[in-house]
């Protein structure tokens, strides 16, 4: 069965500490892993898509990295706009299916 | 502005009531998909469709319809709702299945 496990569930910061996310998969026939953030009350608002291990892509103060295990979203001197809902995605192709399995998600607090 | 937009934001029904959550995105978009996202669970998928008039079941497609008559269009049905059915739905498009765009989300209650 296919699994995307997130951790830390939650995680707090204070405005410029720099931290990591994690998001470890076994996920059969892997075709790319995605990050989006969500904001309460909002759908998921797509981030980064990662196809192949030591890929890395950055964004402003999110960098997110690809393992054959695992996937490390870091970020660097975070500010309190920095705080949401960090979700992970693989996804697969099922015949036509693009399908994104989920993780639970790390609810990011950023104090100022 | 490029989007994909959910009708209602919020509803509250009883059970059994039949209800249509709609969606409509004006990218030109051949995938949607429809997931529902529960505390503790994740999003999980409950149908998606290619193109029009293919459909076809995701995770959890128990107690949910869809059609895709229009590109741009891919409503859910509950034809009979539950109280399990309470949750908060999202649609999805895609160019060709790669990168998917959420819409904003329709909070469902069923009493």
């Amino acid at each position: 069965e296919d699994q995307v496990t997130q951790s830390p569930e939650a995680l707090r910061l204070q405005e410029g500490e720099s931290s990591s996310l994690n998001c470890s998969y076994t996920v059969s026939g892997l075709r790319g892993l995605f990050w989006y953030r969500q904001d309460p009350g909002k759908g998921p608002e797509f981030l980064f898509t990662l196809y192949s291990a030591g890929e890395e892509k950055e964004k402003e103060r999110l960098k997110a990295t690809l393992t054959k295990k695992e996937s490390f979203l870091h970020i660097t001197a975070p500010k309190p706009e920095d705080s949401a809902t960090y979700l992970c995605a693989g996804q697969v192709r099922g015949g036509s299916n693009y399908k994104l399995t989920f993780g639970k998600g790390t609810l990011l607090t950023v104090n100022p | 502005e490029a989007q994909v937009t959910q009708n209602p934001r919020y509803l509250i029904t009883v059970t059994g009531k039949k209800l249509t959550v709609t969606c409509s995105q004006n990218m030109n978009h051949e995938y949607m998909s429809w997931y529902r996202q529960d505390p503790g669970l994740g999003l999980r998928q409950i149908y998606y469709s290619m193109n029009v008039e293919v459909t076809d079941k995701g995770d959890v497609p128990e107690g949910y319809k869809v059609s895709r008559k229009e590109k741009r269009n891919f409503p859910l049905i509950l034809e009979s709702p539950s109280p399990n059915q309470t949750s908060l739905y999202f649609c999805a498009s895609s160019l060709s299945g790669d990168t998917q765009y959420f819409g904003p989300g329709t909070r469902l209650t069923v009493l």
